[in-house]
């Protein structure tokens, strides 16, 4: 069963940046899309974008000036930068995987709150 | 980016019920349409992807259908670990949109 854990700090300071990591248990990374969700609390799901097992990516434009994301597939993880944030960037952040275009985000993550503030 | 209207935003339906949610975007999607259900505190899980194809695992009692623009997502008949929110979410263009989210109450 593949299973998906989101990793990083719970509180960042406006204007730094959110590092997030995901680890992948019980499956291969290859031939999959790593993705990353948020939810601010009470609120809906914002797709953030995703990474290739390849390394490539694809980001959601809203996002695409302040996200970075990489895989290290030795370590079966993959990782999330999102820079100058500001309180708005409050919620908890899902990671995800969907297996090529068109499909489905299959498996998530439990999911970790990241709250900004001073 | 593909707009993504669900309705209605809340329901109040009893154990046994038959509910239907509605998902309409803003261009054709064909059939890369999925719905999601959340519970409190937790991950969505995926319940249908490709408008009508049931995920593995999922009650036969969830069902979808639709293409283009319209979808429906209903439940019949309506158990307690049914209420929950439920999300449709398109996969057909970046960004990948979800719908804002129907919130199924008990009546």
């Amino acid at each position: 069963q593949v299973q998906l854990q989101e990793s990083g700090p719970g509180l960042v300071k406006p204007s730094e940046t959110l590092s997030l990591t995901c680890t992948v248990s019980g499956g291969s990374m290859s031939t999959y899309y790593w993705n990353w969700i948020r939810q601010p609390p009470g609120k809906g799901l914002e797709w953030i974008g995703y990474v290739y097992y390849t390394g490539s990516t694809n980001y959601n434009p809203s996002l695409k000036s302040r996200v970075n994301m990489s895989v290290d597939t030795s370590k079966k993880q993959f990782s999330l930068k999102l820079r100058s944030v500001t309180a708005a960037d409050t919620a908890v952040y899902y990671c995800a995987r969907f297996r090529g275009g068109g499909d489905p985000l299959d498996y998530w993550g439990q999911g970790t709150l990241v709250t900004v503030s001073s | 980016d593909i707009q993504m209207t669900q309705s209605p935003s809340s329901l109040s339906a009893s154990v046994g019920d038959r509910v239907t949610i509605t998902c309409r975007t803003s261009q054709s999607i064909s059939s890369y349409l999925n719905w999601h259900q959340q519970k409190p505190g937790k991950a969505p899980n995926l319940l249908i992807y490709a408008a009508s194809s049931l995920q593995s695992g999922v009650p036969s009692r969830f069902s979808g259908s639709g293409s283009g623009t319209d979808f429906t997502l209903t439940i019949s008949p309506l158990q307690p670990e049914d209420f929950a929110t439920y999300y449709c979410q398109q996969s057909y263009s970046n960004p990948y949109t979800f719908g804002q989210g129907t919130k199924l109450e008990i009546k």
